[in-house]
């Protein structure tokens, strides 16, 4: 595709069910990035893969994180027992070998848990 | 932790105004980011800078980098309703290029 692309761009859930946000990258990009990003606040970094192995998982905030990207492309970020402090919005970017090369967004989901 | 400052937190500029908004670390920065997001939306790259003193322009912005590498400017001449929203500065602290840390934002607001 021509950009990053999330899906859901919206999802409400209950606390304490399990979901699923997809990541669709720029096609080519090696590198992929999840962000997360409170109201009135920067991205902060979550997870980094580069290809199909996670580079960097430091920013996983407790195990009930997890992401995978099986074939080095699409990526799930998968929360189980969600918390509402967990709702925000949740944002990927990819980029061309990571490094310092601009890594392009995708729109976000954003994560509602009531 | 934050280790990006952005200053100010919010900004209201009449149209046709230059603004400039200020992004400053404690640390080295080997790689600034500057994107602009609107309201519940992704970020949009603008530019990125790497070497002391760079400085970089696109159309009506124009981003610095300082030559100690600590602090960068972004400054809009004649600003206008499409520069409205949410610039946030990114940087490479040195924790590895593929972790960014993101300053808290500006947002910037365009009075007609």
């Amino acid at each position: 595709g021509a950009g990053v692309s999330q899906t859901p761009s919206n999802k409400v859930t209950e606390k304490g069910k399990y979901v699923e946000l997809r990541c669709d990258p720029i096609s080519g990009h090696t590198a992929l990035y999840w962000y997360r990003q409170s109201l009135g606040q920067g991205p902060e970094f979550l997870i980094y893969f580069q290809g199909t192995g996670a580079a960097d998982d430091s920013g996983l905030p407790n195990d009930r994180f997890f992401a995978v990207r099986p074939e080095g492309s699409v990526s799930t970020l998968k929360i189980q027992r969600t918390e509402r402090g967990d709702s925000a919005m949740y944002l990927c970017a990819s980029s061309f070998l990571g490094g310092n090369t601009e890594a392009f967004f995708g729109q976000g989901t954003r994560l509602t848990v009531v | 932790s934050q280790e990006l400052e952005q200053s100010p937190q919010s900004l209201i500029v009449q149209e046709g105004k230059n603004l400039t908004i200020n992004c400053t670390s404690s640390k080295t920065l080997y790689g600034l980011y500057w994107y602009k997001q609107k309201y519940g939306e992704g970020l949009i790259f603008l530019m990125m800078l790497q070497k002391g003193g760079e400085e970089k322009s696109h159309e009506k912005i124009t981003a610095k980098l300082d030559e100690k590498k600590q602090q960068s400017s972004l400054h809009i001449t004649a600003s206008q309703p499409s520069h409205a929203g949410i610039y946030l500065c990114g940087a490479d602290v040195g924790q590895g290029a593929q972790k960014l840390v993101f300053g808290q934002g500006t947002r910037l607001t365009i009075n007609p």
